[in-house]
C-alpha cells in the first residue's frame, strides 16, 4: 500500500523561506509522479503542479508559476514544495497527490495527510 | 477550458440516499472524474473514477453504499443508507488539459 506522509505544521513571518516535504513509501516503482494541492482555509481544492521523481520533471499550474518551486529526491522517495518569500496569502493546508497508474495526470488515488503553513507577523 | 461544476450543498436524512452532481464544462462530455471525500478536519480520501459509460472504479475499502454513474457531461455519486460520517465535502477532479478540482459539494445529513 502507497503512503504518502508529510512534513509538519509550519509558523513562518512573511518574507521567510520554506519547503515542505511528502515522502513515498509502499509505491511499486523506483519513480513516480507526485504533486502538491492547496486548500485555503475553508475553501477548495486546488491543484499547484507536479513533478516526476525520476528526472524532476516538472508542470506547474499557470496559477502557480514562478510562485512556488517543487522538487524530488529520487533517492530517498521525496518531493518537495518550497517558497522563497512567504506572503500571507500562503497560509493554507497542503496535500501531496499521487495520481494513479503511474502517469503525470489522471485520478488521484492517494493523498498526504497534509501540512498546515501559517503565515503570520 | 475544462471546468467542474458542483452544487455548494446538499442535504439528506439520515439512513436515506443522496445523488451528487458533477458537470463536465461542453466538449468534454467523454471525460471521466474521479469523487473524493474530505470529511471535517481532515485530508481527502479518494472515493472512485466514474467513466463517461457509467462504469466505476472503488478505492480500496470504500464500502458498497458509494456508488457512480453517468450522464452525458454529468457525473455522479450516490450515496446509499446515509450514515452520520458521511457528513462531508465532495469534490471531483478530472484532467487531460491539466488537474481539474470542482467546487465541492458539502453534504449534510440530517
Amino acid at each position: 500500500e502507497v503512503q504518502l506522509v508529510q512534513s509538519g505544521a509550519e509558523v513562518k513571518k512573511p518574507g521567510e523561506s520554506l519547503k515542505i516535504s511528502c515522502k513515498v513509501s509502499g509505491n511499486s516503482f523506483a519513480s513516480f509522479w507526485i504533486g502538491w494541492v492547496r486548500q485555503m482555509p475553508g475553501k477548495g481544492l486546488e491543484w499547484m503542479g507536479i513533478i516526476y521523481t525520476g528526472d524532476s520533471d516538472t508542470r506547474y499550474s499557470p496559477s502557480f508559476q514562478g510562485q512556488v518551486t517543487i522538487s524530488a529526491d529520487k533517492s530517498i522517495n521525496t518531493a518537495y514544495l518550497q517558497w522563497s518569500s512567504l506572503k500571507a496569502s500562503d497560509t493554507a493546508m497542503y496535500y501531496c497527490a499521487r495520481p494513479a497508474g503511474g502517469y503525470s495526470d489522471g485520478p488521484v488515488d492517494s493523498w498526504g495527510q497534509g501540512t498546515l503553513v501559517t503565515v503570520s507577523s | 477550458q475544462l471546468v467542474l461544476t458542483q452544487s455548494p450543498s446538499a442535504s439528506a436524512s439520515l439512513g436515506a440516499s443522496v445523488k451528487l452532481t458533477c458537470t463536465l464544462s461542453s466538449g468534454h462530455s467523454l471525460s471521466a472524474i474521479a469523487w473524493h471525500q474530505q470529511q471535517p478536519l481532515k485530508g481527502p480520501r479518494y472515493l472512485m473514477k466514474v467513466n463517461s459509460d457509467g462504469s466505476h472504479n472503488k478505492g480500496d475499502g470504500i464500502p458498497d453504499r458509494f456508488s457512480g454513474s453517468s450522464s452525458g457531461a454529468e457525473r455522479y455519486l450516490t450515496i446509499s443508507s446515509l450514515q452520520s460520517e458521511d457528513e462531508a465535502d465532495y469534490y471531483c477532479q478530472t484532467w487531460g488539459t491539466g488537474m481539474v478540482f470542482g467546487g465541492g459539494t458539502k453534504l449534510t445529513v440530517l
